[in-house]
């Protein structure tokens, strides 16, 4: 089946900026997205991107997609603590695109 | 934007018992809703995708007598815990889908269910 794997763990300085990294293997992937869950709460859409896209950029969040290697990644400009939190890649495809497979998430935590 | 409620967002039961969890689209309609678990420290594994006026698909492993899902309406699907045990203590959040739109998903705060 799909599988979807990150670092658990990323930890940055607040102002820096912050990479997470994604990896998948489902070569019909759709559309790849990046959710921001806060302690105790669900899961907050951040961004996604379709297949045929390699960059999209919002705000400081930037989406880097290598579809040949089949690598995510968000990066996340001048850091706050705020920004503190598990941050999950998920990944669709296929009929039924609505169901995500996602990976276990990377805790960022933000060093004031 | 598109907003999902789940109610409620804590609930303590005693073995046994049957604990209902609701998961409303409160500014769209979702003819799809999906079902997650979380344990700690690990990803959302998806039980089940709740369809509107039909029954429910379940995942491998997944028992649909155990965890009870009904989508009586656009708005709402509801997810039934039945004779809990401490083992089903877990995080539930759920997510839906518009019926149309982007392709994204819209998830609510989720429901922490802790079984004595």
């Amino acid at each position: 089946g799909e599988d979807v794997e990150q670092s658990l763990f990323l930890s940055v300085r607040e102002g820096d900026s912050s990479v997470i990294n994604c990896t998948y293997t489902d070569s019909s992937s759709t559309y790849l997205y990046w959710y921001k869950q806060e302690p105790g709460a669900g899961l907050q859409l951040l961004t996604y991107i379709f297949s045929n896209m390699d960059m999209k950029q919002d705000q400081r969040l930037t989406v880097l997609l290598n579809k040949k290697d089949k690598h995510l990644s968000l990066r996340i400009a001048d850091t706050q603590t705020g920004d503190s939190a598990i941050y999950f890649c998920a990944e669709s495809s296929g009929a039924g695109s609505y169901q995500l497979t996602f990976g276990k998430g990377t805790k960022l935590s933000v060093i004031p | 934007g598109a907003v999902v409620s789940q109610h409620p967002s804590r609930v303590i039961c005693k073995s046994g018992t049957s604990v209902k969890i609701e998961c409303r689209s409160l500014d769209f309609q979702a003819t799809t809703m999906f079902w997650y678990r979380q344990f700690p420290k690990q990803s959302l594994m998806l039980m089940a995708t709740s369809n509107e006026g039909s029954k429910a698909t379940y995942e491998q492993g997944v028992e649909k007598d155990k965890f009870l899902i009904n989508h009586a309406s656009l708005t709402l699907s509801t997810l039934t815990v039945t004779s809990a045990h401490p083992e089903d203590s877990s995080f539930y959040i759920c997510s839906a889908s518009p019926v149309s739109g982007a392709n994204v998903l819209t998830f609510g705060a989720g429901s922490r269910l802790t079984v004595l």
